[in-house]
Parts: structure tokens; C-alpha cells; sequence
């Protein structure tokens, strides 16, 4: 069974700081990695999207890795600012309907 | 601009109660997705649908049905609110291809009482 973890759950950074947020999963037969964005009582925005035949994407300051032989990716911010301030979940895409199976998420707090 | 719409941001129901959550599509996409997120818990797959009338189950069906009459349109129903499905439920579609991205609604914040 698919398994997704998010380590640290939380994380409180000044701002300007570059920073990593990482991800593991158990089963490396997954069809793609994604990376959300969600803020206080939303919903969530889709940041980087991964095929498993790929390594990083990125899009402006994010930059986003894939390790699926080790089971592992890592979302990495530059420059951080208060604005980037949300929960930041990591989910897996696998199985024969691609379901997402979810982590519980880093909590991320960019202070002024 | 990809745009979901969920029916409701807050709903308040009583124990009971028969609870309709509706969710629309405009990309005109074959798979649809309803979760609930729940502190400590994470996202969890409810129901999904891959074409008009086809369903399947996910993760934690029990105690919701779906309906999927139209291609854009994928309604969750709570046959008997019970205060344990107090949630935040968040509705997702995807084109045809595993590959693709899952786009999130703004989701419905439910209280049952």
C-alpha cells in the first residue's frame, strides 16, 4: 500500500531564506509526483506536476525534484516571502485509475 | 483560467439530514474526484468517477453515494449526516491520462450537528 510522508510538518523561516521541503513515498510504480499549494480554508493549487520519467521541473522560484528509485522528492522555494506562507502537500499519483495518495502536508510560516 | 465549482463554502446540517454536495467542471473532463481532508488525517479519497454514470470507490465510501448524470457535474450525497462526516470536502477532476494534473475545487467546509 502507497504511503506519503512529509517531513518537517511544520517549518518557520525569516524571509529571504531558500528553503526544502521533502516527500517520501513506498512504492516507487507511481505515474507522477505533485506538488500543492493550500491556504488557510481552501482549496488547492496545483505548483509542479512530475512524470515519473522526469527528474525536476520548475516554475519561478520553485523548483521541484523527483527520486523515484529512492522514493523521494524535495520542493525547494528561493527567496522566500511572507506570501509563501501556507501548507505545501506532496501526493502521488499510482494504480491503474492514477488516484492521488496524499501527505499530511509542511505547514510553512515566512516570517517579515 | 481552470475553474471548479463547489455548491457551497459552509453548510451547516443536522444528524440525519440527507446532504447534497454538488461540484461542476468547465474543462470537460472524464475523471472526477471528491475527498475530505480532517486534521491528522490528510486527504482521503471518497468516491470517483471516470465517465457519466461509472463509479467507483475510494479509500472511505462508506456512508456516501455519488451520481454522475452529466459529464461536468459530480455530486457527493450524504444518505444520513452523522456528526463523523463533519469535514472539509474537496472536489478534483483530471482528463483522460494518469498523467495529467488533478485540479482542486475551493471545497466545502461541512459542520453536522
Amino acid at each position: 500500500k502507497q504511503e506519503v510522508t512529509q517531513i518537517p510538518a511544520a517549518l518557520s523561516v525569516p524571509e529571504g531564506e531558500n528553503l526544502v521541503l521533502n516527500c517520501s513515498f513506498t512504492d516507487s510504480a507511481i505515474y507522477n509526483l505533485q506538488w500543492f499549494r493550500q491556504d488557510p480554508g481552501k482549496g488547492l493549487t496545483s505548483l509542479l506536476l512530475i512524470q515519473s520519467s522526469q527528474r525536476e521541473q520548475t516554475s519561478g522560484r520553485l523548483n521541484a525534484s523527483l527520486d523515484k528509485s529512492s522514493g523521494r522528492s524535495t520542493l525547494y522555494i528561493a527567496a522566500s516571502q511572507p506570501g509563501d506562507s501556507a501548507t505545501y502537500l506532496c501526493a502521488v499519483s499510482s494504480g491503474n485509475t492514477g488516484k492521488l495518495i496524499f501527505g499530511q502536508g509542511t505547514t510553512l510560516q515566512v516570517k517579515p | 483560467d481552470v475553474k471548479v465549482t463547489q455548491s457551497s463554502r459552509y453548510l451547516v446540517k443536522r444528524t440525519g439530514e440527507k446532504v447534497f454536495l454538488e461540484c461542476v467542471q468547465d474543462m470537460d473532463h472524464e475523471n472526477m474526484f471528491w475527498y475530505r481532508q480532517d486534521p491528522g488525517l490528510g486527504l482521503r479519497l471518497i468516491y470517483f468517477s471516470y465517465d457519466v454514470k461509472m463509479k467507483e470507490k475510494g479509500d472511505i465510501p462508506e456512508g456516501y453515494s455519488v451520481s454522475r448524470e452529466k459529464k461536468e457535474r459530480f455530486s457527493l450525497i450524504l444518505e444520513s449526516a452523522s456528526t463523523n462526516q463533519t469535514s472539509m470536502y474537496l472536489c478534483a477532476h483530471r482528463g483522460a491520462f494518469t498523467r495529467e494534473t488533478q485540479y482542486f475545487g475551493p471545497g466545502t467546509r461541512l459542520l453536522v450537528l
